[in-house]
């Protein structure tokens, strides 16, 4: 899997759009970018995923650079509920391929 | 989203006995399932990955005599941690791989937090 880099911590005001980067440089063209957060004491939850096109659901939008090497999940309105750790993984969507996390960026939603 | 459930969600236990945690994946078939370790602080770790009715795949450094996994159905699979010990007291954590649909997709369980006295 592709080695990806995410700030250590951020912060945003409750209400606005969090915006967190990714960095994933050596991203190969069969990897896709998953995004998962973990919510204290709690398992990780499924955000998004994409592969070269900008993807949005029901929780977040995914921008990946037209280059691929690099993604930002947004969180269009957030809330103190999505006050999380947030996982940017890279991997083949298919196969018996497993999830490696990194550090991730913990987000703090302020009042 | 697909739902996973995890039993119990914490346990205690003794220093030498043998604790079950069950992983259920409950909407979805899972031919495959995997197995986290997470300590305080620090990221998910990857143990074991469990694949229905075969051998499961550990990775470096995990006894595979210590942590039994069994995937016998492809709904269930279970990590038994024998003789624990205080060490191995942490946020035990499974997933299931939803191949159903046309993209795969790991949902994660709730975590089982395990005390070892």
């Amino acid at each position: 899997d592709a080695k990806t880099t995410q700030p250590p911590s951020m912060d945003c005001a409750e209400g606005r759009a969090a915006n967190l980067p990714c960095n994933h440089s050596t991203i190969s063209g069969n990897e896709y970018v998953y995004w998962y957060r973990q919510i204290h004491s709690q398992g990780p939850q499924y955000i998004i995923h994409g592969l070269k096109n900008n993807e949005t659901n029901e929780m977040a939008s995914l921008i990946i650079t037209e280059d691929r090497k690099s993604s930002t999940l947004i969180l269009p309105h957030a809330t103190l509920r999505d006050t999380a750790v947030y996982y940017c993984i890279a991997r083949p969507n298919f196969g018996n391929e497993k999830l490696t996390f990194g550090t991730g960026t913990r987000l703090t939603i302020i009042p | 989203g697909a739902v996973v459930s995890q039993h119990p969600s914490w346990v205690i236990c003794k220093s030498g006995t043998s604790v079950k945690i069950e992983c259920r994946s409950l909407d979805f078939q899972a031919t495959t399932m995997f197995w986290y370790r997470q300590f305080p602080k620090q990221s998910l770790m990857l143990m074991a990955t469990s694949n229905e009715g075969s051998k499961a795949t550990y990775e470096q450094g995990v006894e595979k005599d210590k942590f039994l996994i069994n995937h016998a159905s492809l709904t269930l699979s279970t990590l038994t941690v024998t003789s624990a010990h205080p060490e191995d007291s942490s946020f035990y954590i499974c997933s299931a791989r939803d191949t159903g649909g046309l993209m795969e997709t790991q949902y994660f369980g709730p975590g089982t937090r395990l005390l070892v006295l």
